[in-house]
């Protein structure tokens, strides 16, 4: 069983469309987080959810909008997607915030816009 | 925000040499980790450091925590063609955990 799957894998779009990602998360974590990584692999976070809270909201346009239904899932949507966000997003998650320790991540999702 | 320097962006060794990435930081931190992403693949967490001059070992890896935590380095003995990947460290800023540049490390056989 994959701990924190995402899907879909590989997305390529064009411009101007929208797009959702969804990511569920089977180890019972109270925390979920969505992370960028841009082609230089810098990894740069976006958004956290501590049980269906958003407790975290870095400076991303309001493009992006998270959503989480409960503590299990938390999905992305990214409406007029531009060439910039091709990246790979990467959702984790840990058992009560970054203070009890390691990250989960996803196999994460990679957006490619034309 | 506050983000860890990691350096050296790049690094290539031959097959059975040694490797070093080094983290710093200019404000004290109360612990730091280490992940390793493999290329294609996503991060995976390698181990957590919290006390002062703290090392670990597992297998050729060998992660210190300075004494005044402010820096951190894991050391690759004899590098082998698995340990090919970016490894990153990360420290815990407010309630996030904020990741270095990474250290993007080839080997060649």
């Amino acid at each position: 069983d994959t701990a924190v799957s995402q899907t879909p894998k590989y997305l390529v779009t064009q411009m101007g469309n929208d797009k959702s990602i969804k990511c569920e998360q089977n180890l019972g974590h109270d925390t979920m987080y969505w992370y960028k990584q841009d082609s230089k692999k810098f990894l740069k976070i976006m958004f956290s959810y501590n049980n269906k809270e958003l407790i975290i909201n870095e400076t991303v346009p309001n493009r992006f909008s998270p959503k989480s239904p409960d503590k299990a899932h938390l999905n992305l949507h990214i409406n007029s997607l531009e060439l910039g966000d091709s990246a790979v997003y990467f959702c984790a998650s840990s058992p009560a915030g970054v203070n009890t320790g390691e990250l989960f991540f996803g196999e994460g999702s990679r957006l490619t816009v034309l | 925000g506050q983000q860890v320097m990691q350096i050296p962006q790049y690094q290539h060794v031959q097959e059975g040499e040694d490797f070093t990435t080094y983290c710093n930081s200019s404000t004290t931190l109360s612990n730091i980790q280490w992940y390793k992403q493999r290329p294609g693949g996503h991060p995976v967490f390698l181990i957590q450091l919290v006390k002062s001059g703290e090392v670990k070992k597992q297998k050729r890896l060998t992660f210190q925590f300075g004494e005044a935590k402010k820096n951190s380095s894991l050391h690759i003995t004899a590098t082998q063609t698995t340990d090919v990947g970016t490894y990153f460290c990360a420290e815990e800023y407010g309630n996030k955990l904020v990741f270095g540049a990474g250290t993007i490390l080839r080997v060649k056989s």
